[in-house]
């Protein structure tokens, strides 16, 4: 079945450092991939997403590429802040299928 | 401004008892989710619902339920028979033309807690 495989947290950095969290997945056809941050005691908001392959998605500094030869959508940031301490969800979106299919989530703590 | 709405945003129940959490959307999306979130976990499906008057079970649907007699509104109710309902609750809500292309857009959460 479809599948998403994030890595583990928490992944912890120093501000200004080179941010990458890996998202891989499994999925019949060819998904929509997103990536979604939590912020402590909130909702997730929409960060980036990518509908076909090749594809970059980008937002507040953030980018992944949808590369359907490695199956992966990678988020990176060139230079993380403390503001970006949060939650991040790689998920997949199928036609045939009304659910989201979610990554377990990776924590991102950013020390000063 | 459009959007999606949970309340309340904390909510405590007594054991035994059950609880409504509500969440409405103004984005005219025809599809609506129910997620729990436990501490340092990912989003488990409890409920979804495609249209109105319609619903599906999602992975832990167990002492749970929900209705959908409107579109706009999607409400879930906690049950006595949910053994352990603390947890964060999220609801969501995504457009139906294209679902391969739209992501889901989520309310603010409810952490529901028992005493």
């Amino acid at each position: 079945g479809d599948s998403v495989t994030q890595m583990e947290g928490p992944v912890t950095l120093s501000e200004e450092a080179f941010l990458t969290i890996n998202c891989t997945y499994t999925a019949t056809g060819y998904p929509s991939l997103f990536w979604y941050v939590q912020y402590p005691g909130e909702g997730l908001q929409l960060l980036l997403k990518a509908t076909k392959a090749d594809d970059k998605g980008s937002n507040k500094g953030f980018e992944a590429t949808y590369r359907k030869e490695t199956t992966s959508f990678h988020l990176e940031k060139g230079s993380v802040q403390v503001s970006d301490s949060a939650v991040y969800f790689c998920a997949l979106a199928v036609d045939s299928n009304y659910q989201l299919i979610w990554g377990a989530g990776t924590k991102l703590i950013i020390k000063p | 401004d459009g959007g999606i709405t949970q309340s309340p945003k904390y909510l405590f129940r007594k054991e035994g008892q059950n609880v409504t959490l509500s969440c409405e959307q103004n984005l005219n999306h025809d599809a609506m989710y129910w997620y729990r979130q436990d501490p340092g976990q990912g989003l488990r499906l409890i409920y979804y619902s495609q249209i109105v008057n319609d619903f599906q079970k999602g992975d832990i649907a167990e002492g749970y339920s929900v209705s959908r007699e409107k579109k706009e509104s999607f409400p879930l109710t906690v049950t006595s028979a949910q053994k352990n309902p603390t947890a964060f609750y999220l609801c969501a809500s995504r457009p139906w033309d294209s679902l391969m292309n739209t992501e889901a857009f989520f309310g603010q959460g409810t952490r529901l807690t028992v005493v």
